[in-house]
């Protein structure tokens, strides 16, 4: 049962543009939703977050916006640069039926690529 | 600030061979402490975690085994590695409270 998705495995974006990458999550339950960035055979690097009582949260570049009624999330980058050419995962967090501990649900991956 | 190292970097290892990988985390105290698999071209999967010394819980059956003999060590174990155990580990870490998670730099396991 995937519980966080990220339905397009990859995304192409000119340098300058935007760059949009989506996640839709099933359980109710998450109250707590991250972006991680991450280059080949390295580790995730955490980008950005937003807390369930919040719908927008901003960070230099990148803003993460959170839709409940919907169960999605995006990340908006502006402007695009080429140094932002990675994976990106979404990620979950909160009481799914337990005692979470801080687990986090991970979806797929979004590869992006920014070109020059 | 906190670091979070893991060795080795890269492992390769035969069908059958015992597998000790180790992550530690500097900078913080009594952390919650995660171990990842990321399998070719899927997404993270989590496989223990742990609260404190001695607590691990497992959150997949598997062929692995973690333990937590410090604060702020944690170690994955195997007896004997089979074939689909190769993969890309990550190890994780948060405040008690927190539930953002900072990664280390992996370790590339390949068994052959």
């Amino acid at each position: 049962d995937q519980q966080v998705k990220q339905n397009s495995p990859s995304l192409s974006v000119q340098e300058g543009r935007i760059s949009i990458l989506n996640c839709d999550y099933t359980n109710s339950m998450f109250d707590y939703f991250l972006w991680y960035k991450k280059y080949p055979a390295e580790g995730p690097t955490f980008l950005i977050s937003i807390s369930s009582i919040k719908d927008k949260n901003e960070d230099g570049r990148f803003t993460v916006f959170l839709n409940k009624s919907a169960k999605h999330l995006s990340l908006h980058i502006v402007p695009s640069q080429p140094g932002d050419s990675a994976v990106y995962f979404c990620a979950a967090s909160g009481d799914a039926g337990g005692t979470s501990y801080g687990k986090l649900t991970f979806g797929q991956g979004t590869i992006l690529t920014v070109h020059p | 600030s906190q670091t979070i190292h893991q060795w080795p970097a890269t492992l390769v290892q035969p069908v059958g061979s015992p597998l000790s990988l180790e992550c530690t985390v500097e900078g913080t105290s009594n952390p919650n402490l995660y171990w990842y698999r990321q399998a070719a071209g899927r997404g993270l999967q989590l496989l223990f975690y742990s609260v404190g010394i001695g607590q691990i819980s497992s959150e997949v059956p598997q062929n692995l085994s973690a333990s937590r003999p410090q604060d702020r060590q944690f170690i994955l174990s195997s007896k004997k590695l089979l074939l689909s155990d190769s993969g890309f580990y990550l190890c994780a870490w948060s405040t008690g409270g927190g539930e953002t998670q900072y990664f280390g730099p992996g370790t590339r396991l390949l068994v052959l």
